[in-house]
């Protein structure tokens, strides 16, 4: 089955300073790759996403990319404010389409 | 998170008890997800139904079994309650043909 590692596990920002998240996937055939955003004591919510037929997508101050040949995705995260603070998951949708595998989460602290 | 309804948000179980953990979703969609979230774990998927009538195992089944008696709700079951079994529950939807899942809130469960 798909598998899908991310990087790194805790993210220590000045606010302002830009954050990166990575994650690597298993399934060359995965052609969706949601990010979500979890803050403490709530479910996971999305903040983007990006499919197999695009490299790149932003939305204001984040933004996705996608090395499908490499098979890793990116999420950046620029100009930070203390309320990015949260745990952040990337996920992938095999070619079926019925489940997404997470990656196991980066905790990021943006600090004022 | 709203849209989908988890019930209970806070449950403490003793070693070989049983008990429900209750989703229903207001959103009319087809595809319902249990996942639980343990640290430095990420998601991992116990189990998931496609349709109403339709179940099937995902990553981590074992001790596990679900109920998709109608469209709306979706429910797990700890038949026998074991300590590894200490978790936060999540159940999701997938919201049609962008794929996005929306999340409930959460059941913590902790088995002593």
């Amino acid at each position: 089955g798909e598998n899908v590692e991310q990087h790194p596990s805790t993210l220590s920002v000045q606010e302002g300073d830009s954050a990166v998240i990575k994650c690597t996937y298993s399934d060359s055939a995965s052609n969706y790759f949601p990010w979500y955003k979890q803050e403490l004591g709530k479910g996971p919510q999305l903040i983007i996403d990006i499919r197999s037929n695009v490299g790149e997508k932003k939305d204001q101050r984040i933004a996705v990319t996608l090395n499908k040949t490499a098979k890793h995705f990116s999420l950046h995260i620029t100009e930070t404010q203390p309320e990015d603070s949260a745990v952040y998951f990337c996920a992938a949708m095999g070619a079926a389409g019925n489940k997404l595998t997470f990656g196991g989460g980066t905790r990021v602290l943006v600090k004022p | 998170n709203a849209g989908v309804t988890q019930t209970p948000k806070f449950q403490v179980l003793k070693t070989g008890q049983s008990m429900t953990l209750q989703c229903a979703q207001d959103m009319n969609h087809n595809s319902m997800y249990w996942y639980r979230q343990d640290p430095g774990m990420g998601l991992r998927l116990i189990y998931y139904s496609a349709s109403e009538g339709t179940t099937d195992k995902g990553e981590v089944p074992n001790g596990y079994n679900v109920s998709r008696l109608n469209k709306r709700e979706f429910s797990l079951r700890l038949e026998s309650a074991a300590p590894s079994q200490t978790s936060v529950y999540f159940c999701a939807i997938k919201t049609g043909p962008n794929y996005g899942y929306t999340f409930g809130s959460g059941t913590r469960l902790t088995v002593v």
